[in-house]
């Protein structure tokens, strides 16, 4: 079964600081990896996915890295700003039929600070 | 705008009582899914469904049931049968199945509890 973990779990930087966040995953046989914000209470907000051929992905000030050899991806934030408070997941989909095949990690809460 | 509908947004129930969350899109989306997402946890896999009269189990099914009658609707009840229903419930969907490239949208999510 594939396991994903984002580590820390919770992450607090200055404003302006540039920060990477961390998605590890256990199986490299994937489709893609796509990074998600979740305000708290609330849904979850798509900011990247990168297919499993695509080395790296970017989007304004995020930019999302693959490497499928060793299991990991990272989102680089640059310039923190306190909006970008959130807690941040990665889910991975693995090349797999059936019922389920799309596993998250459960998260890395940011706080940037004013 | 297209998007997710989930409603109602927060939900008490006693023990012992059915509930029905409602899940509706407007974005043509084949597939659509229902998470849970528990402190602490990742989300997990309730049910799915790839096309309209079908639906599939995820990892945790027992106590839940769901109906996909229309494209647009994917409610989903939550029994007497689940012993711990008290999470924060999530409605997505995507263009295609399981498979492929398709990203995810997903509703803004209701919170149940129990009393």
């Amino acid at each position: 079964k594939q396991e994903v973990t984002q580590i820390p779990a919770a992450l607090s930087v200055p404003e302006g600081e540039n920060l990477v966040l961390n998605c590890s995953f256990t199986d490299s046989a994937i489709y893609n990896l796509q990074w998600f914000r979740q305000d708290p209470g609330k849904g979850l907000t798509s900011l990247l996915l990168i297919q499993s051929s695509q080395r790296e992905q970017t989007s304004g000030r995020l930019n999302a890295s693959l490497d499928k050899s060793s299991g990991r991806s990272t989102l680089y934030i640059a310039a923190s700003q306190p909006g970008d408070s959130a807690t941040y997941l990665c889910a991975v989909r693995r090349r797999q039929t059936g019922a389920n095949n799309l596993f998250f990690g459960t998260g890395t809460r940011l706080t940037v600070i004013p | 705008d297209g998007g997710i509908t989930q409603s109602p947004k927060y939900l008490f129930r006693k023990e012992g009582q059915n509930v029905t969350l409602s899940c509706e899109q407007n974005l043509n989306h084949d597939a659509m899914y229902w998470y849970r997402q528990d402190p602490g946890q990742g989300l997990r896999l309730i049910y799915y469904s790839q096309i309209v009269n079908d639906f599939q189990k995820g990892d945790i099914a027992e106590g839940y049931s769901v109906s996909r009658e229309k494209k647009e609707s994917f409610p989903l009840t939550v029994t007497s049968a689940q012993k711990n229903p008290t999470a924060f419930y999530l409605c997505a969907s995507s263009m295609r199945g399981q498979s492929g490239a398709n990203v995810l949208t997903f509703g803004a999510g209701s919170r149940l509890t129990v009393l």
